[in-house]
């Protein structure tokens, strides 16, 4: 059974620039939840698609933004990149969620790099 | 503030010997915590979940505890080997209005030498 695949593995942006990162979960997973991690904050949760639905949200100004489509893959959307942003952002897929007892499953990520 | 602290910052031990990561937290009350393990370059991987009502689990060599009275976790990695070198994060899920969401610690980094 194939993991989580996170798409791209690495990427190089400049300030002002926008940028799309592709989640594809876990073969009938429909939960898929987003997070950043950065060495000073650690990891800080985004928000939670469920069925093409955000079910939950961290605190995350509105520049971050996600969707999920009908297959369950999820794409997470950053504007107006800030320097800030540079970090490495994973994605987990479960069942139906993490709030219960489902098993998270993570991708290795993908590496922001602000410029 | 819900908030999640895990100690020590960091640990060196030798090949073959046990250590405890703390984990304590202030986050009430609380859906269930978990102990991720995470290798350097790649996501997390679930360790352990234990519910308010759980004071124990195990996988393998790594057993978590918890004491929901004193807001402690704590997690117990014993005879550890070189693949044990990781950081080891502790997340809370408070139970809030109906939905949830994940506070994590800042982890505590394990460096195993033989």
């Amino acid at each position: 059974k194939a993991g989580v695949t996170q798409t791209p593995r690495y990427l190089i942006k400049t300030r002002g620039q926008q940028v799309t990162l592709s989640c594809s979960p876990i073969s009938g997973h429909r939960s898929v939840s987003w997070y950043q991690q950065t060495p000073g904050q650690g990891l800080q949760f985004l928000f939670e698609y469920f069925s093409e639905t955000q079910r939950n949200k961290g605190n995350f100004p509105g520049r971050f933004s996600g969707r999920q489509f009908s297959n369950s893959r999820s794409e997470m959307n950053v504007s107006t990149l800030e320097l800030g942003d540079s970090a490495l952002y994973l994605c987990a897929s479960s069942y139906s969620g993490g709030g219960r007892q489902n098993i998270q499953y993570f991708g290795a990520g993908t590496r922001l790099s602000v410029l | 503030k819900n908030q999640v602290e895990q100690s020590p910052q960091s640990l060196i031990i030798l090949e073959g010997k046990n250590c405890t990561l703390q984990c304590n937290y202030t986050v009430s009350p609380f859906s269930n915590l978990r102990w991720y393990k995470q290798d350097t370059g790649r996501g997390p991987v679930s360790l352990t979940i234990m519910t308010f009502s759980e004071n124990t689990k195990s996988n393998g060599r790594y057993t978590a505890t918890l004491d929901a009275d004193t807001k402690q976790s704590s997690l117990h990695i014993t005879a550890s080997q070189l693949s044990d070198s990781a950081s080891y994060i502790c997340v809370v899920s408070p139970t809030t209005s109906g939905t949830y969401k994940y506070i994590f610690g800042t982890g505590t980094r394990l460096k195993v030498l033989a």
